[in-house]
């Protein structure tokens, strides 16, 4: 099984803080990633995804793909607690309809 | 949001009952899927269809049964439900195959006792 690997945390910043969240893959062949976040008792929400190499930007959100070291990262800018949540990380499988393959999240903590 | 509902949200149930969930889309997505999601464990794919009568297994399938005779409707059968199968199930749809996000149901809390 092609392994996704996040850090559990929890990852705690202060509010305004750049918060960092980081996700390795590996499986080469991977090709696309994808940023989910989930509140506690809900859903996943797809925040980004991106395909190519570098830094992808949406708002206060930044995703980062290095496909030589396979290695995936969201940077949130100006954090706030609303932002507090488990982020998801996941690549596509392509054996099993492209589904999506999850790590098991990293729980982030914004203090006020 | 995606149009994607799943019912029931919420069930209790007893060990050896079959159950069944449902999953219902107006998206008219090709794909749809069937996670579990456990603490320690993320979200795990159980199974998966690419299309009315299509589906297939993920890596905990083991049972579990599903079936689409319909695109916009993938149910979920335990056959026999186990305590095992406590968890919450979530429902994903995507529209094509590769560089497609996939958008998720609410989600079902399905309690096993």
């Amino acid at each position: 099984q092609k392994e996704v690997e996040q850090n559990s945390g929890p990852l705690s910043v202060p509010e305004g803080a750049i918060a960092s969240l980081n996700c390795t893959y590996s499986d080469r062949g991977s090709q696309s990633f994808f940023w989910y976040r989930q509140y506690s008792g809900k859903s996943p929400e797809l925040i980004m995804s991106i395909y190519s190499n570098g830094d992808k930007e949406d708002g206060r959100f930044t995703a980062q793909l290095n496909k030589a070291s396979q290695y995936v990262s969201l940077l949130i800018r100006d954090s706030q607690p609303s932002d507090s949540a488990t982020y998801l990380c996941a690549d596509q499988r392509g054996n099993s309809g492209y589904a999506l393959n999850f790590g098991k999240g990293t729980s982030l903590l914004v203090t006020p | 949001d995606a149009g994607i509902t799943q019912s029931p949200r919420h069930k209790v149930t007893e060990t050896g009952t079959p159950v069944t969930l449902r999953c219902h889309q107006t998206e008219n997505h090709r794909y749809m899927y069937w996670y579990r999601q456990d603490p320690g464990h993320g979200l795990r794919l159980i199974h998966y269809s690419y299309g009315v009568k299509d589906t297939d297994k993920g890596e905990v399938s083991d049972g579990y049964s599903v079936s689409r005779s319909k695109t916009e409707d993938f149910l979920l059968t335990l056959e026999s439900a186990t305590s095992s199968q406590t968890s919450v199930y979530f429902c994903a749809i995507s529209e094509s195959s590769f560089r497609t996000e996939a958008f998720f149901g609410q989600g079902t809390r399905l309690t096993v006792v």
